[in-house]
């Protein structure tokens, strides 16, 4: 069975800190993606990236950047100079090649100014 | 492109009654989804359709829920009665692919209120 953890339930930074969101999963399978989308106090879920199984390479982009490492079998996110628009609720999901999506519980960040 | 398209927005309604909710896929996404989103349970699969057809089920709760997709444009889910437990925001996604490597795109949601 697929399983996302987030053992994180709700971080809070003082704005331009740096912050990490952990994120556990478990799969059998050796083709699997990972996602991160962010929930805005708006509601909408927003996409912010997709990392395939084969592809361990580490990603940045602007201040976020993602850390992917099959060893632990972890895929955690880092917002560097935290603001405070990034408050909002961060999910972390997993799919496999089919369409079993199971998202984790979500971390909840409040960036305080 | 527009996005998926979920509508209303918010809909308060009394127990008992017949809920209707729409959602409108991204042209071209083959596969659509219906989510619930609870405090207590998180982000869950309701069903999802392939090319109109519903493929898994087994997320919806009870027969008092049901869903359809009579064009690649077009879906509901509807609750019939509703009761005060089926509270939640329920969000549609469609996706290109089967493969998950696209990942899904999102409507904003209907937050749903059963008083």
């Amino acid at each position: 069975a697929q399983k996302v953890t987030q053992a994180q339930t709700e971080i809070s930074v003082v704005e331009k800190e740096d912050v990490t969101l952990d994120c556990v999963y478990e799969t059998r399978d050796t083709t699997y993606y990972l996602f991160w989308y962010k929930q805005p106090p708006s509601g909408e879920l927003v996409f912010l990236i997709r990392r395939n199984s084969f592809d361990e390479q580490n990603e940045i982009s602007g201040r976020y950047s993602w850390n992917f490492q099959k060893s632990t079998s972890s895929f955690n996110f880092t917002i560097t100079a935290s603001q405070v628009v990034d408050s909002a609720v961060y999910f972390c999901a997993l799919s496999n090649y089919g369409q079993n999506f199971v998202f984790g519980p979500g971390t909840r960040l409040s960036v305080l100014p | 492109d527009a996005g998926v398209i979920q509508s209303p927005r918010h809909e308060v309604t009394e127990m008992g009654q017949e809920v209707t909710l729409r959602c409108k896929p991204i042209s071209g996404h083959d596969y659509l989804f219906w989510y619930r989103q609870t405090m207590m349970r998180g982000l869950e699969l309701l069903i999802y359709f392939n090319n109109n057809v519903p493929i898994d089920d087994s997320g919806m709760p009870e027969d008092r829920f049901s869903a359809k997709m009579p064009n690649a444009s077009f879906s509901t889910l509807k609750i019939q009665p509703s009761e005060p437990r089926d509270s939640a925001v329920y969000f549609c996604a469609s996706s290109p692919s089967g493969t998950g490597y696209f990942g899904y795109t999102f409507g904003s949601g209907t937050r749903l209120t059963v008083v």
